[in-house]
């Protein structure tokens, strides 16, 4: 089975802070996500990674960097904590689109972040 | 820009009966992919079910199955005979051809099945 990990399940931090959420995946896959979940939104998607050193912004990438610098371990980073960041956040990873698309996203269990 | 809409933000069944969660997006593309995804409280994320749609049989997955309705831009989720394990927040998701990196979601329905 894939697993996807996230280093914390919950998490309190103070505005200004930088915050670094952590995800780690154990079957190969190419391609990882991080989302933004928040009641009547859906899943929003920050920022994604084709592969190692790769990244592309999502639909809401702004006070958020990533970086993914060994294939299995994708970080979401909050450069400056603020009060509006305080959301779900879940990780998510898939094998590359070269290999068929339509494949599904294993998620991790998220981290629910609370900036004060 | 594709949208996922879902009507329902919560539902409840009883135990047993069956109950349809309804799923309509919006695309120009002929050729994509839709997702039901289930999360149960405190728990990760997984697929129910994913239809194909060039397909025109509607995929099923045990208890699981869907209306794909591709004209009228429908992805209804049937689960028959609903047990307790069930309740869960189901979220509908389109996948375009042009756009297979990313993953559009619904805003989500809370599904809760009833003793």
């Amino acid at each position: 089975d894939v697993k996807v990990t996230q280093s914390s399940r919950y998490l309190v931090k103070r505005t200004g802070e930088k915050v670094f959420l952590e995800c780690v995946q154990d079957m190969d896959h190419e391609n990882m996500f991080w989302y933004r979940q928040d009641p009547g939104l859906g899943l929003r998607l920050i920022y994604f990674s084709y592969d190692v050193k790769m990244k592309e912004k999502g639909d809401i990438p702004e006070g958020y960097s990533v970086s993914r610098e060994k294939k299995e371990r994708f970080s979401l980073i909050l450069e400056s904590a603020s009060t509006n960041q305080t959301s779900m956040y879940l990780c998510a990873s898939r094998r590359s689109l070269n290999r068929g698309p339509g494949n599904e996203q294993f998620f991790g269990p998220g981290t629910r972040l609370t900036v004060l | 820009a594709q949208t996922v809409t879902q009507s329902q933000p919560e539902m409840s069944v009883q135990e047993a009966e069956t109950v349809t969660l309804s799923c309509t997006y919006d695309t120009s593309e002929n050729n994509y992919y839709l997702f039901w995804y289930k999360q149960p409280p405190s728990r990760q994320m997984i697929l129910v079910i994913r239809q194909e749609a060039y397909k025109q049989q509607n995929a099923t997955e045990n208890r699981f199955s869907v209306n794909f309705q591709k004209a009228a831009k429908s992805f209804s989720l049937k689960i028959s005979d609903s047990q307790l394990g069930d309740t869960a927040m189901y979220f509908c998701a389109f996948m375009g051809e042009t756009s297979y990196d990313k993953v559009i979601f619904g805003p989500g329905t809370s599904l809760s099945v009833i003793p």
